[in-house]
């Protein structure tokens, strides 16, 4: 069975802060799509990145980037110098390759960046 | 190119009654999904269009809970007879099933439900 695990509930940092969120996953499939979203006090899921389970490249975008290991299952996100906009919830996701691309979700991290 | 709307965005009703929510998908989007999110978690598939065909329901998907999609377009998530428990969050993303694009979901607001 596919699942996601986000250990940290919570965490609270200063603003310029770096800050680590991570995610351990479980899947039997070989390919696989991971994802993160941010979700704000408005809400709405916003999509921040996906990657495959063929590219273990690193990406970085802006102050944001991940680190996807296979061989640990793990696909933590980082935020470089946060800023109080950062503060949200983060969930990191899980999907098959196959026919109906549903999400399996973590149960999400709370970032409250102080200022 | 608007996102993906969810109306209402509130919805407090009395147990046992019946509500319905809509959901508007990006207009090209031909893949829709409902998910369902409960305070502290993550959201939790519900079920999944490819056009105006429903191809997977999860089992939290109970007798009480219809959905549809009838043109392939927008979608309502119908459900009767309402619980305590159905209390939630109700969120709704469409996608692309084109290739390079597939499996990237785009979310709505949501919609809030509290059962009375």
């Amino acid at each position: 069975a596919q699942k996601v695990t986000q250990a940290q509930t919570e965490i609270s940092v200063v603003e310029k802060e770096d800050v680590t969120l991570d995610c351990v996953y479980e899947t039997r499939d070989t390919t696989y799509y991971l994802f993160w979203y941010k979700q704000p006090p408005s809400g709405e899921l916003v999509f921040l990145i996906r990657r495959n389970s063929f590219d273990e490249q690193n990406e970085i975008s802006g102050r944001y980037s991940w680190n996807f290991q296979k061989s640990t299952s793990s696909f933590n996100f980082t935020i470089t110098a946060s800023q109080v906009v950062d503060s949200a919830v983060y969930f990191c996701a899980l999907s098959e390759a196959g026919n109906t691309g549903k999400l399996i979700f973590g149960q999400g991290t709370t970032l409250q960046v102080k200022p | 190119d608007t996102g993906v709307s969810q109306n209402p965005r509130h919805k407090i009703t009395k147990r046992g009654q019946n509500v319905t929510f809509r959901c508007d998908p990006i207009s090209e989007h031909n893949r829709l999904y409902w998910y369902r999110q409960t305070l502290g978690q993550g959201p939790e598939f519900l079920t999944y269009f490819q056009n105006e065909a429903q191809l997977e329901k999860s089992r939290l998907l109970s007798d009480r809970f219809s959905a549809e999609r009838p043109k392939g377009s927008f979608s309502t998530l119908e459900i009767q007879r309402t619980e305590q428990g159905d209390s939630a969050m109700y969120l709704c993303a469409s996608s692309l099933s084109r290739q390079g694009l597939k499996n990237i979901q785009y979310f709505g607001a949501g919609t809030r439900l509290s059962v009375l």
